[in-house]
């Protein structure tokens, strides 16, 4: 069974801080992986993907990959109320007929403090 | 805008009752997801389908099945609600990003079973 683990939280961040997020993986053939933001009661929206070991910049959001470490983390820069909410970290794999089934952690819940 | 429609936003079901979740996308593609999210276990894969009329299992299949006649329709059945299928239903579908691509979710579909 592939698993996508994540600590559950909650992580609590003054506003303006930086927020971590951390993401481990067990399937050393994953390619690809994501991150999702949920606000309480919506569905989850994509805010980030990455391919490549590195960083990956877009605004106040930077992904990190190690597939060495099989590791993937998201920073938020300069945090914002409007950040808080649950982080979800997702893993490409292969099953049957599909190429693109994702396998999800359960979540980190964000609190940015104002 | 790409976008993806669940017909419902809340239901409440009777036990024993036979339940159907639509979802219709608008990305023409071929990969369609259903899956469902619970307080503390994440979400989890039901059923997913690459094709029109190819479906294959999630994790957590039993006591569902699925239905999918036209690429841009895929539904869900409970058919015989319980209720431990009370939940958080979510469609999925794919859209490209580029060098990947990712998921976009409906909006969900919160299912009461009494």
């Amino acid at each position: 069974q592939k698993e996508v683990e994540q600590n559950s939280g909650p992580l609590s961040v003054p506003e303006g801080a930086i927020a971590s997020l951390n993401c481990t993986y067990s399937d050393r053939g994953s390619q690809s992986f994501f991150w999702y933001r949920q606000y309480s009661g919506k569905s989850p929206e994509l805010i980030m993907s990455i391919y490549s070991n590195g960083d990956k910049e877009d605004g106040r959001f930077t992904a990190q990959l190690n597939k060495a470490s099989q590791y993937v983390s998201l920073l938020i820069r300069d945090s914002q109320p409007s950040d808080s909410a649950t982080y979800l970290c997702a893993v490409k794999g292969y099953s049957g007929g599909s190429n693109y089934k994702l396998t999800f952690g359960k979540g980190t819940l964000l609190t940015v403090n104002p | 805008d790409v976008k993806v429609t669940q017909s419902s936003r809340y239901l409440v079901k009777r036990t024993g009752e036979k339940v159907f979740l639509e979802c219709v996308q608008d990305m023409d593609h071929e990969n369609m997801f259903w899956y469902r999210q619970d307080p503390g276990l994440g979400l989890r894969l039901i059923y997913f389908s690459y094709d029109v009329k190819m479906k294959e299992k999630g994790d957590i299949p039993e006591g569902y099945s699925v239905s999918r006649e036209k690429k841009e329709r895929f539904s869900l059945i409970l058919e015989s609600a319980s209720t431990n299928q009370t939940s958080m239903y979510l469609c999925a579908s794919i859209i490209s990003l580029g060098r990947g691509y990712g998921y976009t979710f409906g909006s969900g579909t919160r299912l009461t079973v009494v």
